[in-house]
């Protein structure tokens, strides 16, 4: 089974931009979650999705922003991009159950914010 | 005070040696608890999930869980220079966080040949 795809692997990017990541998960995996990870602040959720619906929310401000398709992939933009949110953006897939929310990453899309 | 903590090392042993990863976390209500490594570079991969009081063992690793402690850890026997990289400890925190995994900052293993 193929595993979790992110795209594009590397971007960059200037202050002001913005930028959309895309995420598909594991085939039959319903729920993807969304990943910031930077070595001052380590690995810190953003959102997570389950058939097109965003069932929670981290504490990033609201440039921070996402979606799920019918077929379960998803994006994330970031709009007014700042310096700092420079980062591997990871997602990851699940099969939502009682407790066993095992989550896979993908390879994670590096973004630098010039 | 941080919902999962773990020491950031770094942790060095000798190669062939057991290695022992500890995580402690805030909630007494978290459910599961997952151990991923990650290489320099590479996103985290999974190694082990837990979910009741007690060992699991999978190959050379095993989890331990012991919720009145609140505490997580991981064990690899028979340590491998391969085996050198970061190890996240991550927790389903509290109910009704679907989705949502808290990390702690990572240890550094080293294994030396």
């Amino acid at each position: 089974k193929a595993g979790v795809t992110q795209t594009p692997r590397y971007l960059i990017k200037t202050r002001g931009q913005q930028v959309t990541l895309s995420c598909s998960p594991i085939s039959g995996h319903r729920s993807v979650s969304w990943y910031q990870q930077t070595p001052g602040q380590g690995l810190q959720f953003l959102f997570e999705y389950f058939s097109e619906t965003q069932r929670n929310k981290g504490n990033f401000p609201g440039r921070f922003s996402g979606r799920q398709f019918s077929n379960s992939r998803s994006e994330m933009n970031v709009s007014t991009l700042e310096l700092g949110d420079s980062a591997l953006y990871l997602c990851a897939s699940s099969t939502p159950g009682h407790g066993t929310d095992t989550q896979y990453f993908g390879p994670g899309t590096r973004l630098t914010v010039l | 005070q941080k919902e999962v903590e773990q020491n950031s090392g770094p942790l060095s042993v000798p190669e062939g040696a057991i290695a022992s990863l500890n995580c402690t976390y805030s909630d007494r209500g978290s459910q599961s608890f997952f151990w991923y490594r990650q290489y320099s570079g590479k996103s985290p991969e999974l190694i082990m999930s837990i979910y009741s009081n007690g060992d699991k063992e999978d190959g050379r690793f095993t989890a331990q869980l012991n919720k009145a402690s609140q505490y997580v850890s991981l064990l690899i026997r028979d340590s491998q220079p391969s085996d050198s990289a970061t190890y996240l400890c991550a927790g389903t925190i509290g109910s009704g966080n679907t989705g949502k995994l808290i990390f702690g900052q990572g240890t550094t293993l080293q294994v030396k040949p």
